[in-house]
């Protein structure tokens, strides 16, 4: 079945790392999107790509590197920069408007 | 631009009882207009979406939405809640007609039924 694969499901990440979220699509859409969840907040837009090797920030992405060199892969790396990352991750991806398929999340802790 | 508000961060109702989520939307564009559930820890599901069709959008376990131009509203109704509608639900706007648009979400309401 066609879908969305993140990983992991939970990441715990040491003061001062760099961590990389791995986000996968089968789906064949072109469009990829990165969203930070907190309480009370909603999902806010971290990155979104449309094309292969083209990405552009969304309203947080500060803190926040992504790539796009496969239409299958948008990984999202958090920086060291970002300083409050312990957070909820969703990846999306769509196909035309109102197709957005969503993964199941990768909860990061910074311990 | 658009934006998305949701009344109420936190709604309780009985079971057996209407449910009732708000959201008023602002675009710039004819919008596309989605509910999401998430049930903790996990994804996002898509319960029902508004592409400019019919107003009165049916989705699935039972919830519909209707799309108000007028008052700039897509509030989501269940006639009679049940014990496995307790959840998250978020509202979000895309921009409707264009090849690609990003998803904009209200801030989230969460749902608990009561026995």
């Amino acid at each position: 079945d066609g879908g969305i694969t993140q990983s992991p499901k939970y990441l715990f990440r040491k003061e001062g790392q760099n961590v990389t979220l791995s986000c996968e699509q089968n789906l064949n859409h072109d469009a990829m999107y990165w969203y930070r969840q907190d309480p009370g907040q909603g999902l806010r837009l971290i990155y979104y790509s449309q094309i292969v090797n083209d990405f552009q920030k969304g309203d947080i992405a500060e803190g926040y590197s992504v790539s796009r060199e496969k239409k299958e892969s948008f990984p999202l790396t958090v920086t060291s920069a970002q300083k409050n990352p312990t957070a909820f991750y969703l990846c999306a991806s769509s196909f035309g408007t109102g197709r957005y398929t969503f993964g199941s999340g990768t909860r990061l802790t910074v311990v | 631009a658009q934006s998305v508000t949701q009344l109420g961060s936190h709604v309780s109702v009985s079971e057996g009882a209407l449910v009732l989520l708000r959201c008023n939307y602002s675009s710039s564009v004819p919008p596309y207009l989605f509910w999401y559930v998430q049930y903790p820890n996990q994804g996002l599901q898509l319960l029902l979406k508004y592409t400019s069709a019919a107003t009165l959008v049916k989705g699935i376990n039972g919830f519909e939405a209707e799309f108000k131009k007028s008052e700039t509203s897509f509030h989501l109704t269940k006639p009679s809640a049940h014990m496995s509608d307790a959840a998250e639900y978020f509202c979000a706007v895309s921009p409707g007609g264009t090849s690609y648009g990003k998803l904009t979400f209200g801030q989230g309401t969460i749902l608990t039924v009561h026995p």
